[in-house]
């Protein structure tokens, strides 16, 4: 069973630019969550689809956004990049909306995006 | 948003040695997990605890979920040099639809 894949693993851009992200949830996975972590701050939520819908939002500026397609597939993107955005980016999917009695995410390797 | 402690941030051990780490909240949670991240990989579920007091194992890594529901507890018993990386406690809110996660902490195994 192939796990979260996202991509690409390294990305390096410069202050000004936009980047997207991809993940591809587990298959069945309609959930996908996409978390900031930098060695300051730790995991910090940035959103969370689930059928296409963004159900639950961190507080990140607009400038941080996201989308989900029918085949549960997410993207991120982030524009106007700033040097204060070099982070990992992670990509989580669950197989239903997040309920009480959950067993989390199934997280993939990240995305190491630096900003020069 | 919610505020995850835990402690400690790092911990320098000799191998065979036992581990406890903790992780407090100033809400009640629902549900706890504890996560182990790798270098350059993202975090891996360890352990789901789901009811006040409940004492899980999976083989030599025991977490409990706390009696006031906002704390909860890993324990890794005869560490050994893979054990190395950071943990990761989450916990989730009754009827809430994400995980907060805990700042880390950094385990670090001396052969």
């Amino acid at each position: 069973k192939a796990g979260v894949t996202q991509t690409p693993r390294y990305l390096i851009k410069t202050r000004g630019q936009q980047v997207t992200l991809s993940c591809s949830p587990i298959s069945g996975h309609r959930s996908v969550s996409w978390y900031q972590q930098t060695p300051g701050q730790g995991l910090q939520f940035l959103f969370e689809y689930f059928s296409e819908t963004q159900r639950n939002k961190g507080n990140f500026p607009g400038r941080f956004s996201g989308r989900q397609f029918s085949n549960s597939r997410s993207e991120m993107n982030v524009s106007t990049l700033e040097l204060g955005d070099s982070a990992l980016y992670l990509c989580a999917s669950s197989r239903i909306q997040l309920e009480p009695h959950s067993d989390g995410y199934t997280f993939g390797s990240g995305t190491r995006l630096t900003v020069v | 948003g919610q505020q995850l402690n835990q402690s400690p941030q790092s911990m320098f051990i000799q191998e065979g040695e036992d581990v406890s780490m903790n992780c407090t909240s100033s809400s009640i949670f629902n549900t706890w997990l504890w996560y182990k991240q790798d270098p350059g990989e993202g975090p891996v579920l360890l352990i789901a605890l789901y009811k006040a007091g409940e004492l899980t194992s999976n083989g030599r890594l025991t977490a409990q979920f706390g009696i006031t529901r906002k704390d909860s507890f890993l324990n890794i018993s005869a560490s050994i040099p893979s054990d190395v990386g950071i943990y990761f406690c989450a916990g989730q809110l009754l009827f809430g639809n994400q995980f907060y996660f805990g700042t880390g902490t950094s385990l670090t195994v001396i052969p």
